[in-house]
């Protein structure tokens, strides 16, 4: 069965420091595809980012990284120094949906909720 | 703009009384869905809809009802609200399946007292 854990609950850093969020994943298929979101205080679900299961290329975007694992499943996002901006729940998410088995859900981790401080 | 809109963005009511949530998405998007969020346990998915007439329940379907009589609306119905549902609700479309980005409305807080 798909499952995602995020088993940090909340991380704390001091400005400038670079922090690593881990997400696990369980699937089955060899399609399939990961996402992270992010929910800043004011509430909203924000997009950061989509992998599929074929491309393992870590990717680059400013100061946030995603290093993506088949080996261990795991698709871990990485922010470099850290600004207070980033305080936010951070979900990762998975989904393979697929019109054979007619599996049309996307799972989502508990969420790591990050807290920078000034 | 491309957005997903969902009203109202807070509502407090009373245990038994049905009550609506409207979601409406100008993306021309197939796939919609509904979550609710709750403290420690992420989004879970009430359910999806893949198409006009297509609906699907998710994780958490009990107690809510949907329906997509057309491509842009996803109302939320709730029959008969208990406390148990009061949480943050999310209404969410995505262009054909949920392997692709969703685009998320602004929230429901719901409060059933």
């Amino acid at each position: 069965a798909q499952k995602v854990t995020q088993a940090q609950t909340e991380i704390s850093v001091v400005e400038k420091e670079d922090v690593t969020l881990d997400c696990v994943y369980e699937t089955r298929d060899t399609t399939y595809y990961l996402f992270w979101y992010k929910q800043p205080p004011s509430g909203e679900l924000v997009f950061l980012i989509r992998r599929n299961s074929f491309d393992e290329q870590n990717e680059i975007s400013g100061r946030y990284s995603w290093n993506f694992q088949k080996s261990t499943s795991s698709f871990n996002f990485t922010i470099t120094a850290s600004q207070v901006v980033d305080s936010a729940v951070y979900f990762c998410a998975l989904s393979e949906a697929s019109y054979m088995d007619s599996n049309y859900q996307l799972i989502w981790g508990a969420g790591t909720k990050l807290i920078i401080k000034p | 703009e491309a957005q997903v809109t969902q009203n109202p963005r807070y509502l407090i009511t009373v245990t038994g009384k049905k009550l609506t949530v409207t979601c409406s998405q100008n993306m021309n998007h197939e796939y919609m869905s509904w979550y609710r969020q709750d403290p420690g346990l992420g989004l879970r998915q009430i359910y999806y809809s893949m198409n006009v007439e297509v609906t699907d329940k998710g994780d958490v379907p009990e107690g809510y009802k949907v329906s997509r009589k057309e491509k842009r609306n996803f109302p939320l119905i709730l029959e008969s609200p208990s406390p148990n549902q009061t949480s943050l609700y999310f209404c969410a479309s995505s262009l054909s399946t949920p392997n692709t980005e969703a685009f998320f409305g602004q929230g429901t807080r719901l409060t059933v007292v």
